[in-house]
């Protein structure tokens, strides 16, 4: 069973579209990160929400993390080839010592 | 500041054979994990560690050794290589602050024949 869900797993979109990945799971997270993965690398690390509701810009990426922190979204304006890559979005489920889980990931593909 | 090391990028095996996948980091950093990466499949927890002398089991432990004896290392052994450990592998760490994200090597990838 995945404890993080994301969806789509794959897109392919336009150069200058908009366009949001989602990560959703039945289990309450302290915290979720997206990263992002480029081929031959490892993943890096793109933001962290730790606040039900907060949310998050990046230039033109939007992190939103759900209020009842059990989801959270990605949001891409105005994609550009330069966003291809692999997201993963990725959560803490307390603030123990408890590892981090990943999604399976949304594999994005920007043409221009 | 060369953050986090794996060594070797690249490595082929023979089914049965042993090897070390190596991980170092230079942040101090308290935590250490190993990931799988597989088509499909995401990133897998392989095992991981809190400290010096303390490690754990994640989701895919079988087939797999670890041990923690500095904080810079956290070397992964395969015992036996079976073709099903064909697969990218990740060292990731971070600090002890909850907020603070994991910095990740650039992976081994291992092919077992």
């Amino acid at each position: 069973t995945q404890l993080l869900e994301q969806s789509p797993q794959f897109l392919s979109i336009q150069e200058g579209e908009n366009l949001t990945v989602y990560c959703n799971s039945s289990s309450v997270f302290s915290s979720l990160q997206w990263y992002r993965q480029e081929p031959g690398e490892g993943p890096v690390l793109l933001v962290t929400v730790v606040t039900g509701g907060e949310v998050k810009k990046l230039k033109r990426l939007t992190f939103q993390f759900g209020d009842a922190r059990k989801d959270s979204s990605l949001h891409i304006t105005a994609a550009q080839p330069g966003d291809t890559g692999l997201y993963l979005c990725a959560g803490v489920k307390d603030s123990g010592n408890t590892p981090l889980v990943f999604g399976k990931g949304t594999r994005l593909s920007v043409i221009a | 500041n060369a953050g986090v090391t794996q060594t070797p990028k690249f490595q082929v095996l023979k089914t049965g054979q042993s090897m070390t996948l190596q991980c170092a980091q230079d942040m101090n950093h308290e935590y250490m994990s190993w990931y799988r990466q597989d088509p499909g499949m995401g990133l897998r927890l392989i095992h991981y560690s809190v400290g010096a002398g303390i490690t754990d089991q994640g989701e895919v432990p079988n087939g797999y050794n670890v041990s923690r004896s500095t904080t810079e290392d956290f070397p992964l052994r395969l015992l036996s290589a079976a073709p099903s450990q064909t697969s990218v592998y990740f060292c990731a760490t971070k600090n002890r602050v909850v907020s603070m994200g994991y910095t990740f090597g650039s992976g081994t990838r291992l092919t077992v024949v």
